[in-house]
Parts: structure tokens; C-alpha cells; sequence
């Protein structure tokens, strides 16, 4: 079935660069989504891939894609205090714009 | 500029108790949906909704019920609340076929004591 992994913590030194890595199993997913979720708050669009692009690159986000190993990545450039949060990976599958999430991963940048 | 708007942030129920959370989005989006959070779990799917008075269940509807009389609100029922039930509780919107995935709320953090 659809299934969406990501580890569940990673830990970082304020200015590092952080990676973010999760894996899907539904290889006719269209869009794969990378949502942010600070503490007590909703989940917040941070960016999306279409499937037939490898990469995209918004400001500090460099978002990866390998649809041959059903690999997706988030890479934050000079990851600040304030990006300190849980980061989910979605993918979109079937009909309805459906989402299947990952179970997030909590990102703690430290000075 | 609020779009998914959830009724409550913060509520706290007995046990048995019916319980209802409101969803309001000003997107006329067709597909709405609920989600629970726990840690360590993720977001699990309770029921969605692509249609007025359409549902359909998510991963674990059981407990819950949900209600779509309107195209802007989606609202999640516990029929009798249990303390199981204890969680973050997360409404999101989006449109068929669109690219920007989805637009959730805030979340409701439920307590059941």
C-alpha cells in the first residue's frame, strides 16, 4: 500500500546546512509536498515537486527528487533557530488531491 | 487572511460526552478533510469529504463521524468521547486537481478527562 517514511529527528548547528530525507512508495504520485509545523500550529505549505522535475530551489530550500528510488529530499541553507520545527513530507496519490503524510521529522538547530 | 478556520483551539471534554469540532474554509475548496495527530504517529486520516453531504473514510473512522452540509464546512463528531480520543485534531482544504497540496488550520488540541 501507500506509505510515506522520514526519520524522526535531526539535529543541526545554526548555519549548517540540514537535509531532510523521505521515501514513498506510490511511484504514479504526481506532486510531493514538504510541509512545516511549529510548535502548537498547524502545518504550513513550505514548497512542492511536480514528478517529472529532479530538483527545485526556492531561497534556502533546495528541494531533490529520485523517482527511480522513490527518494525526496529538503535541503535549508544556513539553517537559522527559527526553522527549528517538525517537517512533513506528503505525496500526492489516487483521486480527491489525497495527501499521505509521513510521520515527520522534528528538526532542533542548536547555536 | 485566515483560510481553514478550526472553532477551537483548545477544549476539554468528559468522558461520553458528544462532541463537536467545526471546520470553516473561505477557499471553495471541494475536498476537506480531518486528520488526528500523536506523536510518534503522524497524521492519521479520520474521514474526508469531496463533495457536499459526501464522505468518506479515512484510516481510522471508528469513534468518529463527520457532517459536510455546506461547501465551506466540514465538521469532525465524537459521538462519545473516550479518553483514546485525546489528540490534536487537524482540518485542511484543497482542490481537485490543484497543485498546492493542502491548507490546514490551526488544529484543535481535544483533551478528554
Amino acid at each position: 500500500g501507500e506509505d510515506v517514511e522520514q526519520s524522526l529527528f535531526l539535529s543541526v548547528r545554526e548555519g549548517d546546512s540540514s537535509v531532510i530525507n523521505c521515501t514513498y512508495t506510490d511511484s504514479s504520485s504526481t506532486y510531493l509536498y514538504w510541509y512545516k509545523q511549529e510548535p502548537g500550529a498547524g502545518l504550513q505549505l513550505l514548497t512542492y515537486i511536480f514528478s517529472n522535475m529532479d530538483m527545485k530551489q526556492d531561497q534556502r530550500l533546495t528541494v531533490l527528487l529520485n523517482k527511480k528510488d522513490k527518494h525526496l529530499s529538503l535541503r535549508i541553507a544556513d539553517t537559522q533557530t527559527g526553522d527549528s520545527a517538525i517537517y512533513f513530507c506528503a505525496e500526492r496519490t489516487g483521486g480527491y488531491n489525497k495527501l499521505i503524510f509521513g510521520a515527520g521529522t522534528r528538526l532542533a538547530v542548536h547555536p | 487572511d485566515v483560510k481553514v478556520t478550526q472553532s477551537s483551539r483548545y477544549l476539554v471534554k468528559r468522558t461520553g460526552e458528544k462532541v463537536f469540532l467545526e471546520c470553516v474554509q473561505d477557499m471553495d475548496h471541494e475536498n476537506m478533510f480531518w486528520y488526528r495527530q500523536d506523536p510518534g504517529l503522524g497524521l492519521r486520516l479520520i474521514y474526508f469529504s469531496y463533495d457536499v453531504k459526501m464522505k468518506e473514510k479515512g484510516d481510522i473512522p471508528e469513534g468518529y463521524s463527520v457532517s459536510r452540509e455546506k461547501k465551506e464546512r466540514f465538521s469532525l463528531i465524537l459521538e462519545s468521547a473516550s479518553t483514546n480520543q485525546t489528540s490534536m485534531y487537524l482540518c485542511a482544504s484543497s482542490l481537485t486537481g490543484g497543485q498546492d497540496g493542502y491548507t490546514f488550520g490551526s488544529g484543535t488540541r481535544l483533551t478528554v478527562v
